[in-house]
């Protein structure tokens, strides 16, 4: 089962910026405006963050915005805060492939 | 609110099944899909399958096709992940998640997840 490619790590001091890319094909990312973000917690369930690449669900902060170029999309958190550190997965459709959905390799975020 | 409700921990022997259940609640059951995902320990997520509530459809994950079943109760709010012939790489969380039907351009919200250790 292919997975889009993640950095393992990314880390930034509060304040500062991290972006996050995910690269797929193009079968599933490059293919679709559907990359979707989910944030997770240790121990907890992943959250979704971003959605259709740039949107943000109701009461995600718009500290979190989300982009997309050919077959990489990629999140961008801004003015790092402790609380952001976790766990980060892309997701995108891939159509008529199987599986139909794909996650990433995941990348943790650190906040130093 | 939206919330999607998991059954607790499982341990099963090799070669057994287990199945998972997701009880939801705030919103209209049958306008959208469940969807199960698994985590193994310190692994990414793996789709596994959805169902469709409404018209019952199901699409699994060639992965995991021939060992999973996806069910619901409408009555009961409630969806369903069977999985058989555990393995010790079945030893995981699996989340239920609510998507739209058709195309799930999004997975939210999630439960709680359900630890199924696969151990003899």
């Amino acid at each position: 089962q292919s997975a889009l490619t993640q950095p393992p790590s990314a880390s930034g001091s509060p304040g500062q910026s991290v972006t996050i890319s995910c690269t797929g094909t193009s079968s599933d990312v490059g293919a679709y405006n559907y990359v979707s973000w989910y944030q997770q917690h240790p121990g907890k369930a992943p959250k979704l963050m971003i959605y259709e690449v740039t949107k943000r669900p109701s009461g995600v902060p718009d500290r979190f915005s989300g982009s997309k170029s050919g077959n990489t999309a990629s999140l961008t958190v801004s003015g790092l805060q402790a609380e952001d550190e976790a766990d980060y997965y892309c997701s995108s459709y891939a159509g008529f492939n199987n599986p139909p959905y794909v996650f990433g390799t995941g990348t943790k975020v650190t906040v130093l | 609110q939206v919330q999607l409700v998991q059954s607790g921990a499982e341990v099963k022997k090799p070669g057994a099944s287990v199945k998972v259940s997701c009880e939801a609640s705030g919103y209209i059951f049958t306008n959208y899909d469940f969807h199960w995902v698994r985590q193994a320990p310190g692994q990414r997520l793996e789709w596994m399958g959805r169902i469709n509530v409404a018209s019952g459809n199901t699409k699994y994950s060639e992965k995991f096709q021939g060992r999973v079943s996806i069910t619901w109760d409408t009555s009961a709010r409630t969806a369903y992940m069977e999985l058989s012939s555990l393995t010790s790489e079945d030893t995981a969380v699996f989340y239920c998640a609510r998507g739209l039907p058709v195309v799930a351009k999004w997975l939210d919200p999630w439960g709680q997840g359900t630890l199924v250790i696969v151990s003899s």
